[in-house]
């Protein structure tokens, strides 16, 4: 059974902090890993995508791989209150790479 | 709108009766996914289909559940003899094909289903 896991939060920052998301990964096989931001009531928004060790950046938002340790992870800078939403990890691969395994979600509070 | 397209957005079924949940791809993608969000749960996987073809549907419950993508229109997820327990958010998602690999699925509003 593949299984992604999450900071079960919620995690509350103050408005310009840095906020710090983690998630790890049973599958040792998966190969394409997501972070969907979800607002209370509506749909999952891919926000970042990442397929190979180290870090990547787009914007305020940098995801970081570490396939050796199974973990992923997502930090915002300059945290906003319109960032509170929840935050889901999702993994794709190990023989069905087009079937996405989601964590439950980190929720994530931004007080300004 | 060049997004991913559900309708309804909000469905109320009586339990015993049929829920059709329709779902247009993103322009240019061809490939389309299932997930199911039940309250206080994570999203599920159900099925993957592209045109005319169910690719894989491990998800999807052994009964009462189908999906379908046909070569013309909307894929469908239909739900038979609805129950209280399908009380959930459907959501579609699209890709485009990938030569890489890795396939970057993109959400849809959803259908939220409730059975009275």
């Amino acid at each position: 059974q593949k299984e992604v896991e999450q900071n079960s939060g919620p995690l509350s920052v103050p408005e310009g902090a840095i906020a710090s998301l983690n998630c790890t990964y049973s599958d040792r096989g998966s190969q394409s890993f997501f972070w969907y931001r979800q607002y209370s009531g509506k749909s999952p928004e891919l926000i970042m995508f990442i397929y190979s060790n180290g870090d990547k950046e787009d914007g305020r938002f940098t995801a970081q791989l570490n396939k050796a340790s199974q973990y992923v992870s997502l930090l915002i800078r300059d945290s906003q209150p319109s960032d509170s939403a929840t935050y889901l990890c999702a993994t794709e691969g190990g023989g069905s790479n087009y079937k996405l395994t989601f964590g439950k979600g980190t929720l994530l509070t931004v007080n300004p | 709108n060049a997004g991913v397209m559900q309708n309804p957005r909000h469905l109320v079924r009586r339990r015993g009766q049929e829920a059709r949940l329709r779902c247009s791809p993103m322009k240019g993608h061809s490939h389309v996914y299932w997930y199911r969000q039940l309250p206080e749960e994570g999203l599920k996987f159900m099925v993957y289909l592209q045109k005319e073809n169910i690719i894989d549907e491990s998800g999807m419950p052994k009964e009462r559940f189908s999906a379908e993508f046909p070569k013309e229109g909307p894929s469908i997820l239909r739900i038979q003899q609805v129950v209280r327990g399908d009380s959930a958010a459907y959501f579609c998602a699209s890709s485009q094909t990938s030569t890489s690999g890795h396939y970057e699925q993109y959400f849809g509003p959803g259908t939220r289903l409730t059975v009275t």
